[in-house]
């Protein structure tokens, strides 16, 4: 069955802290990648996601991630967190010809200022 | 963002009860999607449709029912909530890149709490 792993459960940072958060999903074949933010109160918003090309995406708020289809693996990053990054994050992957957008756990950020 | 609507927000129920939830949506897609999130699990599919006439189980169905009344509305029911079904309850609505869904967008969510 396909699932996502997201290790991370709690990441505490210090504002201007490098992030990385990890993501694997366990589907071999063709997929499309999702990372959401949910900020406190929110619903969940579109950071940024890869459906093809370059395995570098860049999303909004200055975050990107790496697709390494090695790994299975689709890391979010952020070089300079800042305290309004507070929130939590899900990555979400489907794959071709499946209506289910399988998401992972969360993981919950928290920036001290 | 107000393209996804949801009502009520916030509801308290008891046992027993039928409740229905409903959601509304500007965006134009033709498939739609409802969730439920509880805490460490992430957010799971029970049902979703790509059009009025086209309605699917996800993962998590049991308990649960839809309806897809036009093109922008599709309401969850409760037949009967059971305390186990107090959640946060997402629409959301996608567009189609061929065979595969595309970005889905959210609603602000319901939740509701099932005494």
């Amino acid at each position: 069955a396909q699932s996502v792993s997201q290790h991370n459960h709690h990441v505490i940072l210090s504002e201007a802290a490098s992030l990385e958060l990890g993501c694997n999903y366990s589907y071999g074949g063709t997929v499309n990648l999702f990372w959401y933010v949910q900020y406190p109160g929110q619903h969940l918003q579109l950071l940024l996601k890869y459906f093809s090309g370059d395995p570098l995406v860049k999303g909004i708020k200055g975050f990107e991630a790496e697709f390494i289809k090695s790994k299975f693996s689709f890391n979010l990053r952020k070089p300079s967190v800042q305290w309004s990054d507070t929130a939590e994050y899900f990555c979400a992957v489907t794959r071709f010809g499946n209506e289910k957008l399988t998401f992972g756990t969360g993981t919950r950020l928290t920036i001290i200022p | 963002d107000a393209d996804v609507t949801q009502t009520p927000r916030n509801r308290i129920t008891k046992t027993g009860k039928r409740i229905m939830l409903e959601c509304s949506q500007t965006k134009g897609h033709d498939r739609m999607y409802w969730y439920r999130q509880d805490p460490g699990l992430g957010l799971r599919l029970i049902y979703y449709s790509f059009d009025v006439k086209d309605i699917n189980k996800g993962e998590i169905s049991d308990g649960y029912s839809v309806s897809r009344q036009a093109q922008a509305k599709f309401s969850l029911s409760l037949e009967s909530a059971i305390p186990n079904q107090t959640a946060l309850y997402f629409c959301a609505t996608s567009d189609a890149q061929g065979a595969f869904p595309d970005t889905q967008y959210f609603g602000p969510g319901t939740r509701l709490t099932v005494l």
